[in-house]
């Protein structure tokens, strides 16, 4: 089982602040990383896959970037909105399953 | 209408009951997978599978069972259900191989989630 871990738990912030939170994983054999947004009473809905060292992805405000040789990823939110508002997990996979992490709660208050 | 559904979206039920989940998926997906959440705690992988005959364990198996009885339906199975089981259940599938190297089609779909009370 990996240990997949983010930070930080929780974060506030107003609208229009931009943030950015990491999630780290073991570095030996990765395989790939992913990043899922979690709005209260919905399903988790992927983000990003990534698979190559010095990956950047990006979709509308929010990027990330993976650095596998030291194990980290960070996720960008430009701008935050209130609609940014939930729990944004990451998760290192294997070709069999994935690790998720415990995920940041974000809050963008108005 | 939704990719991956399950059933019931609630329940609750008594310890010592047998209660079984229902995930089916119209993505056509081999691989499908059951998770439970608890606050606090990501989601913990309890069992997956990559076809029909293919089911394997995952972190917290012990107390579960599952059927795969047709490439889009995943059932998964409390035989006496106990309180600590109470959790949010999530059902996924992948597009993913395995035998390939990994792609940004290997994404997880997740079903809506079933909220289960164990009393």
């Amino acid at each position: 089982i990996l240990n997949v871990e983010q930070s930080p738990q929780s974060l506030h912030v107003q609208e229009g602040d931009s943030t950015n939170f990491t999630c780290s994983f073991p570095s030996s054999n990765f395989y790939a990383l992913h990043w899922y947004r979690w709005e209260t009473a919905k399903s988790p809905e992927a983000l990003f896959v990534m698979t190559l060292n010095g990956d950047e992805k990006k979709k509308g405000r929010i990027s990330a970037t993976l650095n596998t040789k030291e194990g980290y990823s960070y996720l960008y939110i430009k701008g935050s909105q209130p609609e940014d508002s939930a729990t944004y997990l990451c998760a290192s996979g294997s070709a069999r399953q994935l690790t998720f992490g415990s995920g940041t709660q974000l809050t963008v208050l108005p | 209408d939704a990719d991956v559904t399950q059933t019931p979206r609630n329940r609750i039920t008594k310890t010592g009951k047998r209660i079984m989940l229902e995930c089916s998926q119209t993505k056509g997906h081999d691989r499908m997978y059951w998770y439970r959440q608890d606050p606090g705690l990501g989601l913990r992988l309890i069992y997956y599978s990559f076809d029909v005959k293919d089911i394997n364990k995952g972190e917290i198996s012990d107390g579960y069972s599952v059927s795969r009885q047709a490439q889009a339906k995943f059932s998964l199975s409390l035989e006496s259900a106990i309180p600590n089981q109470t959790a949010l259940y999530f059902c996924a599938t992948s597009a993913q191989t395995g035998h390939l190297p990994p792609t940004s089609d290997d994404e997880q779909y997740f079903g809506p989630g079933t909220r289960l009370t164990v009393t």
